[in-house]
């Protein structure tokens, strides 16, 4: 199935950017978040929606809401300009990935 | 420390195949599940699949599954991707990542194999 995200978002520094991923799958599997800046391989951020692997600031939280799951950074900051993609699992042990959204930090 | 080493950029013609190893240190590797993801420029990441490190066995996604061979090496700690029949759509950088525990994620991310399949 597919994962569907906002291409961009646009924030400036110390405000709050949230960016969302819809598939009809979110219903019943985690979400998952990756951070991936130019030239670098992705890095987790959040899993099982909400949770924080060590390491990753508190202003990046995650949450869901049916077939719907947001991120949201809260006070960005200059170096949390990079693209976003969310991460699911389909019934039959199959992964997708969303769309990706570049965050831009003004 | 965790570490997740991949070899290096590959030139390929089309039709060829090409085999990516994927090398860990620093943690118990037969315990995870090796995953694939490939992104071709400027595109989103693409999920090609996953072999369990400790039983061999794999899943792939339905887009590779025809040409794609996941395998492994214990006693190296080192997992193998090969793709063959290889097009200029397959032109991308490919990912290897380790899921140490069910529904926690990718969690550890190799540095990226860049295939190039050109005439």
């Amino acid at each position: 199935y597919d994962l569907t995200q906002p291409p961009s978002v646009s924030v400036s520094p110390g405000q709050t950017a949230r960016i969302t991923c819809s598939g009809d799958g979110l219903v019943n599997q985690y979400a998952y978040w990756y951070q991936q800046k130019p030239g670098q391989a992705p890095v987790l951020i959040i899993y099982k929606d909400k949770e924080r692997p060590s390491g990753i600031p508190k202003r990046f939280s995650g949450s869901s809401s049916g077939t719907t799951v947001t991120l949201t950074i809260s006070g960005v900051q200059a170096e949390d300009e990079a693209d976003y993609y969310c991460q699911s699992a389909d019934t039959d042990g199959s992964y997708v990935f969303g769309t990706g959204t570049k965050v831009t930090v003004l | 420390q965790v570490q997740i080493v991949q070899s290096g950029a590959e030139v390929r013609k089309p039709g060829a195949s090409v085999k990516v190893s994927c090398k860990a240190s620093g943690h118990t590797f037969p315990r995870y599940a090796v995953h694939w993801v490939r992104q071709a420029p400027g595109q989103s990441l693409e999920w090609m699949g996953y072999v369990n490190a400790g039983t061999g066995n794999t899943k792939y996604s339905q887009e590779f599954q025809a040409r794609v061979t996941f395998t492994r090496d214990t006693s190296a700690s080192t997992a193998y991707m090969e793709l063959g029949s290889l097009t200029s759509k397959d032109t991308a950088v490919y990912y290897c990542a380790t899921e140490r525990q069910h529904d926690y994620g990718f969690d550890y991310w190799g540095q990226g194999t860049l295939v190039i399949v050109s005439s």
